[in-house]
């Protein structure tokens, strides 16, 4: 039964370039969260996803967007990236509660 | 706005102390306290809690949440050195699909030999 998958696992952008960062659920999973995890510091909400909507949103700016496809799979997306915005993204899949963590994607901004 | 505060935030000890790691929290619609192990990405599950009271057990980790005070404590105990770990509290929804779940910072523990 395969978990959280994440891709990719190390990303490095340009500040202002936009990046997509890809997740799939465990089997059986419908909603997807988004979490941006800065070094040393607790996951951070950014967006939850359910029935392809976005259901719930953290303080974050319209830069960072998302979708989730029938298959439950979902994407996040940040436009005009800053060097702030270098950190670990996490996809956290669940039904009804329970989160379940994929590894993360580590992004860079240089 | 909803808070979760940990402390410490950093933790060394030596193989064979036993610890408590505190969560304090300020939310609205509490559902769920939730512990998590992250050792080094993705944070795996250790304990839910929504009853006050009622210690929950898993080996030498235990846990108990107080619904009054707003609080909860995870206990290490004979502590070993894969236990170090950055240790994370968080409080959300458990029953439906549309509950976001709010981290604190962490606390990191060092076990050392």
């Amino acid at each position: 039964d395969a978990g959280v998958t994440q891709s990719p696992t190390h990303l490095i952008k340009t500040r202002g370039q936009q990046v997509t960062l890809r997740c799939s659920p465990k089997s059986g999973h419908d909603t997807v969260s988004w979490y941006q995890q800065a070094l040393g510091q607790g996951p951070q909400f950014i967006f939850q996803y359910y029935e392809e909507e976005e259901r719930q949103r953290g303080n974050f700016p319209d830069r960072f967007s998302g979708h989730q496809f029938p298959n439950y799979s979902s994407e996040l997306n940040v436009n005009a990236l800053l060097l702030g915005d270098s950190a670990l993204y996490l996809c956290a899949s669940s039904l009804q509660g329970g989160l379940t963590f994929g590894s993360g994607t580590r992004l860079t901004v240089v | 706005e909803d808070k979760v505060v940990q402390s410490p935030l950093s933790l060394v000890v030596h193989e064979g102390d036993t610890v408590t790691l505190n969560c304090s929290y300020e939310v609205t619609n509490f559902r769920s306290l939730l512990w998590y192990k992250q050792e080094k990405k993705a944070p795996t599950f250790l304990f839910m809690l929504t009853s006050s009271g009622i210690e929950k057990k898993s080996g030498r980790l235990s846990s108990i949440l107080d619904k009054k005070e707003l609080f909860s404590i995870l206990n290490i105990t004979a502590t070993q050195t894969g236990d170090s770990a950055v240790y994370l509290c968080a409080v959300g929804g458990m029953g439906t699909s549309y509950d976001k779940v709010i981290f604190g910072p962490g606390t990191s523990l060092s076990v050392i030999p």
